[in-house]
């Protein structure tokens, strides 16, 4: 099983900041790697998939990058509605797995 | 627009079993794998399976095999996942999650919608 690993834990950033996530894999999972959002009381949400193609719907502040081992997730200037746990995963081996979350927190 | 639409909370006792229902719409229900995944409190994503709603063929993670089955009925497009001899540390909300296929890979484990959850709680 490929382990994913989130850093840092918890993001502590004021609205109108850049936040910069983290993922690394265990083992190259070539760019099939998802992020997805949580917010509190409610299922993840798809933002990013193929490492850094937006899923429908999602602003253009929210960005990935990586492929291999070494994955981003970028948020330009983060909203309100953007604080919440982000999720990465990756979907090209069997089982599929994900890292356990970055919270990313109102400073 | 896809929906699905997960049967409300459970609570249960050591040993019982639960049935979570996932009602689908929207889409082709039989197009799209149609996977399990689960969330402790206040932890990380487990995932735990799929189903082939076409088929009705599964894959069960290991962790889980011998207590979890999924089924699913296509006249009604609901996919549905039961788990028994449950035990407290299965006192976690468990989510539908359709599963979006990859040409390369073979697979269906990008998660592209979501249920709303299912808490279940095991509790004496």
């Amino acid at each position: 099983e490929i382990v994913l690993t989130q850093s840092p834990g918890t993001l502590s950033l004021s609205p109108g900041e850049r936040g910069t996530l983290s993922c690394r894999a265990s083992q190259s999972v070539s760019s099939y790697l998802a992020w997805y959002q949580q917010k509190p009381g409610q299922a993840p949400r798809l933002l990013i998939y193929s490492a850094s193609s937006r899923a429908t719907g999602i602003p253009d502040r929210f960005s990935g990058s990586g492929s291999g081992t070494d994955f981003t997730l970028s948020i330009s200037r983060l909203e309100p509605e953007d604080f919440a746990v982000y999720y990465c995963q990756q979907y090209g081996s069997s089982p599929p797995s994900f890292g356990g979350g970055t919270k990313v927190e109102i400073k | 627009q896809v929906q699905l639409v997960q049967s409300g909370a459970e609570m249960k006792k050591p040993g019982a079993s639960v049935k979570v229902s996932c009602k689908a719409s929207g889409y082709t229900f039989t197009g799209y794998y149609m996977n399990w995944v689960r969330q402790a409190p206040g932890q990380g994503l487990e995932w735990m399976g799929w189903i082939n709603p076409d088929s009705g063929a599964t894959h069960y993670v290991q962790n889980f095999r011998g207590r979890v089955t999924m089924t699913r009925d296509t006249s009604i497009t609901t996919a549905y996942m039961e788990l028994s001899r449950l035990r407290s540390d299965d006192t976690a909300m468990y989510y539908c999650a359709r599963g979006n296929y990859d040409v390369w890979t073979g697979y269906y484990y990008l998660f592209d919608s979501w249920g709303q959850g299912t808490l279940v709680t095991v509790s004496s």
